[in-house]
């Protein structure tokens, strides 16, 4: 079992929906990561979050230690949202060493 | 632009040969990390070096090596190339060790 899981794996939308992409991992960590990949393969990392909530225009993150989830929404969604999002967990005791989820393929529709 | 910069963007060579990729950081990042991302593996953390020492090593083969300078930028050495190294090599920068990581492009290696 990975230490870190993404569902969905793919994702389809229309514009204007709003979109979640859920994360869980089972080790203890120190932070959490969501980076967005493009399809000419770039990665910008959108959230290092450790607790509670993080908002940056329409995206927001979430994070609930206790249950090991985190959660990233898209509100409004945009074809130009159209990326894989990825998971990434900083596990306690090496928190240089980013341990990634496999990815969800987001899709946005006009 | 995440202020990061990888050469070559794309090196095709020979199963057996050796390459060199580049990394320069951000103005002001100690921190140099180097990740593969392949298709059958997705992204793993493969070493990092703060301000010219090693700190972690994740799944870095043998095979390969790294170093970071004195002026900050890092090189990746892989030797005795396989078919299988054929990925996309990322370089990522922080200002520390437990801080956001800034990706470079990457690097687009192809063994034939």
């Amino acid at each position: 079992k990975n230490e870190v899981e993404q569902s969905p794996q793919n994702l389809t939308a229309q514009e204007g929906e709003f979109i979640t992409i859920n994360c869980s991992y089972s080790v203890g960590i120190s932070a959490l990561h969501w980076l967005q990949q493009h399809p000419g393969g770039g990665i910008v990392s959108l959230f290092m979050l450790s607790s509670g909530k993080k908002k940056h225009g329409r995206l927001i993150a979430t994070i609930n230690i206790q249950e090991k989830h985190s959660s990233l929404h898209i509100t409004a969604s945009h074809p130009r949202d159209s990326a894989v999002y990825i998971c990434a967990v900083s596990p306690s005791g090496s928190a240089r060493q980013l341990t990634f989820g496999s990815g969800t393929q987001l899709t946005v529709l006009p | 632009d995440s202020g990061v910069t990888q050469t070559p963007k794309h090196l095709i060579t020979a199963t057996g040969q050796r390459v060199t990729l580049r990394c320069s950081p951000r103005s002001g990042d100690l921190s140099v990390y180097w990740y593969q991302q392949s298709l059958d593996q997705g992204l793993q953390f493969l070493i990092q070096y703060y301000n010219g020492e090693e700190r972690a090593k994740g799944n870095i083969l043998e095979r390969f090596s790294a170093q970071q300078f004195p002026d900050l930028h890092s090189e990746l050495n892989l030797s005795s190339l396989e078919l299988g190294d054929s990925a996309l090599y990322f370089c990522a920068s922080s200002v520390g060790s437990y801080n956001e990581q800034f990706f470079g492009p990457g690097t687009r290696l192809t063994v034939l």
